[in-house]
């Protein structure tokens, strides 16, 4: 089984609709991250967990809130979803302290 | 500010040719540096990284990369390619200091032609 999953892997929505994507891991780690990749631009930071208490914003948080329910969830909500949120997103987890980070598999997200 | 570049947005090499994809960063510190690869549909893949030491990793898939301190450099290498590492890659810097955040390039689309 993959030690970081992601549902739903695709998703297609309207404008205005509020949208959750979910993020779990068997790996153990600390931190959790959520990242949007769009074409041309790489991987984008968007909020990022240290510990259950410890939520901070990325490079990229308007338009976007997080929830970590547990160690092993992280999960990202688009209360009004609008078309340029439309891409990739991707979450990733590390250790306290540790040198590398571990993807899941992705989101896709198609806001219409 | 933290920042990477991949001046290359696109690569086409032939099979079994040499590859060199290119990484430039700016980081005021020693960075710790990653290269990670994403198949088509997947997420991605840690293919090597760099925190002290010898200045030449080696990675997974037979890759390998140099870290030039005095270049700002960390160029991925592999002295032949297969067509099975058509992918687009990406370049990242960990900046352990402020809080354990990564900053990744804008990627490199490697084709591999026959």
């Amino acid at each position: 089984d993959a030690d970081v999953t992601q549902t739903p892997r695709n998703r297609i929505t309207k404008t205005g609709k509020r949208i959750m994507l979910e993020c779990s891991q068997t790996k153990g780690h600390d931190r959790m991250y959520w990242y949007r990749q769009d074409p041309g631009l790489g991987l984008q930071l968007i909020y990022y967990s240290f510990d259950v208490k410890d939520i901070n914003k990325g490079e990229i948080s308007d338009g976007y809130s997080v929830s970590r329910q547990a160690q092993a969830k992280f999960s990202l909500s688009l209360e009004s979803a609008i078309p340029n949120q439309t891409a990739l997103y991707f979450c990733a987890t590390s250790e306290r302290g540790g040198d590398t980070q571990y993807f899941g598999p992705g989101t896709r997200l198609t806001v219409l | 500010a933290q920042s990477v570049t991949q001046p290359d947005i696109h690569i086409t090499v032939s099979e079994g040719a040499s590859l060199e994809l290119r990484c430039n960063y700016s980081y005021g510190a020693t960075p710790y540096l990653f290269w990670y690869v994403q198949s088509p549909g997947q997420g991605l893949q840690l293919l090597l990284k760099y925190f002290s030491g010898d200045t030449l990793v080696q990675g997974i898939k037979g890759f390998e990369a140099e870290f030039k301190r005095s270049q700002s450099s960390f160029n991925l290498r592999k002295p032949s390619v297969h067509w099975s590492d058509a992918a687009e890659y990406f370049c990242a810097v960990g900046t352990f200091y402020t809080g354990n955040q990564f900053y990744f390039g804008t990627g490199t689309s490697l084709t591999v032609i026959p």
